[in-house]
């Protein structure tokens, strides 16, 4: 079973502050690496897939940066608000398979 | 409205009854997914489907069965043999090939066996 790990389990900041997560997955027959945001009585949504050793994506305050050699990717929030409060989970893709990390859940507080 | 349908979305299940979770999408999409989510853990993949009449089993795929008959629908039997089958199921779907697509879900079915 592959494993994918995310770090911290939990994290909680002030608004405005900001902050960064991790993700470390096995590097060998890797396709891509996405990322999702998922929300309290929601279904998880896209943030990020990205393919390429040394992609950067951004979408407003929120980028990704992904290393293939090694086996991480790291997402950054900047200027972290209440709304962005949710849990984040990370899935690196493996043939036609997905498997996610337990996730990171941030809370912010105002 | 495109997008994922999971009903119920609560279930209530007898010991040693076997339930069906549904999971319809209108996306055009072909490949589908189960995931299972427990306390503390990450989504863990039960069983995938990449075209119709096909599906593959995932890493904790023993005590669950899947159907993929037409393109739109992927429903999840919950056998009496899962051992332990109180969790939050959440069915997933995207395109073909997978590779650089991001996989959109469903708002999950929270099944409880009493």
């Amino acid at each position: 079973i592959l494993n994918v790990e995310q770090s911290p389990q939990s994290l909680h900041v002030q608004e405005g502050d900001s902050t960064n997560f991790t993700c470390s997955f096995p590097s060998s027959n890797f396709y891509a690496l996405h990322w999702y945001r998922w929300e309290t009585a929601k279904s998880p949504e896209a943030l990020f897939v990205m393919t390429l050793n040394g992609d950067e994506k951004k979408k407003g305050r929120i980028s990704a940066t992904l290393n293939t050699k090694e086996g991480y990717s790291y997402l950054y929030i900047k200027g972290s608000q209440p709304e962005d409060s949710a849990t984040y989970l990370c899935a690196s893709e493996y043939g036609n398979k997905l498997v996610f990390g337990a996730g990171t859940i941030l809370r912010v507080k105002s | 409205d495109g997008g994922i349908t999971q009903s119920p979305k609560y279930l209530f299940r007898k010991e040693g009854q076997n339930v069906t979770l549904s999971c319809e999408q209108n996306l055009n999409h072909d490949a589908m997914y189960w995931y299972r989510q427990d306390p503390g853990q990450g989504l863990r993949l039960i069983y995938y489907s990449q075209i119709v009449n096909d599906f593959q089993k995932g890493d904790i795929a023993e005590g669950y069965s899947v159907s993929r008959e037409k393109k739109e629908s992927f429903p999840l039997t919950v056998t009496s043999a899962q051992k332990n089958p109180t969790a939050f199921y959440l069915c997933a779907s995207s395109n073909q090939p997978t590779r650089n697509t991001e996989a959109f879900f469903g708002q999950g079915t929270r099944l409880t066996v009493v």
